[in-house]
C-alpha cells in the first residue's frame, strides 16, 4: 500500500515551459486535492477534486490547470511555468464523499522556476 | 471564511520541556480541527483530529489538543519533548465540505 505517490520529486523549468504534476492514490479515496506550500505562507490549495470526474478551484488557481483522470490519479498542469510558481507542491487524498476527513498527504514535488 | 493563526513561526525547547503549539481558528460552523506534521523534506502528517464529543484529543507520538470553543482555540501540547519532535507542525480547520485551511505552521526546535 503505497499511500499517495508524486512525481516527479524535483524538477527545474525555464520560464514559460510546460509540465504536468502526477499524483496517484491506492486508498480508494473519493476527494483528491493539490497544494503549494511557500515559505511562511502554509499549504494553500490550488485545486481540489470532489468525486472523480469534478474539478474545483481552491485559493489559488491561477496559472494551473488539472485533470481527474479516473479515480487513482489527478494531475496539475502549468502551461505557462512562471518563477512565482517556484514552490513545493503536495498531492493529497481524503476518504469523504460528505463532510470532512483526514487528508493524506504525498512526499512532494520540488519545482524550480528559472 | 474560515481562518487559522498559529503563534509564533518557531517554538524553541530543551529536551524533556513541555512542548506548547498554538493554534486559534475563526469559523461560521462548528469546526472540524486538525494537527500535522511535517519532518524535512517529507509530505504532512496527521497527528490528530477533533472532529465532535470529547474536547480532549488524543494523537500520536505523545501528543494531545484541548478544543476550547470559548477561546477559539485549539493548542498542542506533549509534556515532555524528544529530539526527533523537531519538525514544522501544521493547524488546520474544516472550510466547507471537504477542503481544509491551514495556518502559517510552527518550526520546532529541540535542543539537548
Amino acid at each position: 500500500n503505497a499511500g499517495v505517490t508524486q512525481t516527479p520529486k524535483f524538477q527545474v523549468l525555464k520560464t514559460g515551459q510546460s509540465m504536468t504534476l502526477q499524483c496517484a492514490q491506492d486508498m480508494n479515496h473519493n476527494s483528491m486535492y493539490w497544494y503549494r506550500q511557500d515559505p511562511g505562507m502554509g499549504l494553500r490549495l490550488i485545486y481540489y477534486s470532489a468525486s472523480e470526474g469534478t474539478t474545483d478551484k481552491g485559493e489559488v488557481p491561477n496559472g494551473y490547470n488539472v485533470s481527474r483522470l479516473n479515480k487513482r490519479e489527478f494531475s496539475l498542469r502549468l502551461e505557462s511555468a512562471a518563477p512565482s510558481q517556484t514552490s513545493v507542491y503536495f498531492c493529497a487524498s481524503s476518504e469523504a464523499l460528505r463532510g470532512v476527513d483526514t487528508q493524506y498527504f504525498g512526499p512532494g514535488t520540488r519545482l524550480t522556476v528559472l | 471564511a474560515q481562518s487559522v493563526t498559529q503563534l509564533g513561526s518557531h517554538v524553541s525547547v530543551s529536551e524533556g520541556a513541555l512542548v506548547l503549539l498554538r493554534c486559534n481558528y475563526s469559523s461560521s460552523v462548528p469546526p472540524y480541527l486538525f494537527w500535522y506534521v511535517q519532518y524535512p523534506n517529507q509530505g504532512l502528517q496527521l497527528l490528530l483530529k477533533y472532529t465532535t464529543g470529547a474536547t480532549l484529543v488524543k494523537g500520536i507520538n505523545g501528543f494531545e489538543a484541548e478544543f476550547k470553543k470559548s477561546e477559539t482555540s485549539f493548542h498542542l501540547t506533549k509534556p515532555s519533548a524528544h529530539m526527533s519532535d523537531a519538525a514544522e507542525y501544521f493547524c488546520a480547520v474544516s472550510e466547507g465540505f471537504q477542503k481544509l485551511v491551514f495556518g502559517t505552521g510552527t518550526r520546532l526546535l529541540v535542543s539537548p
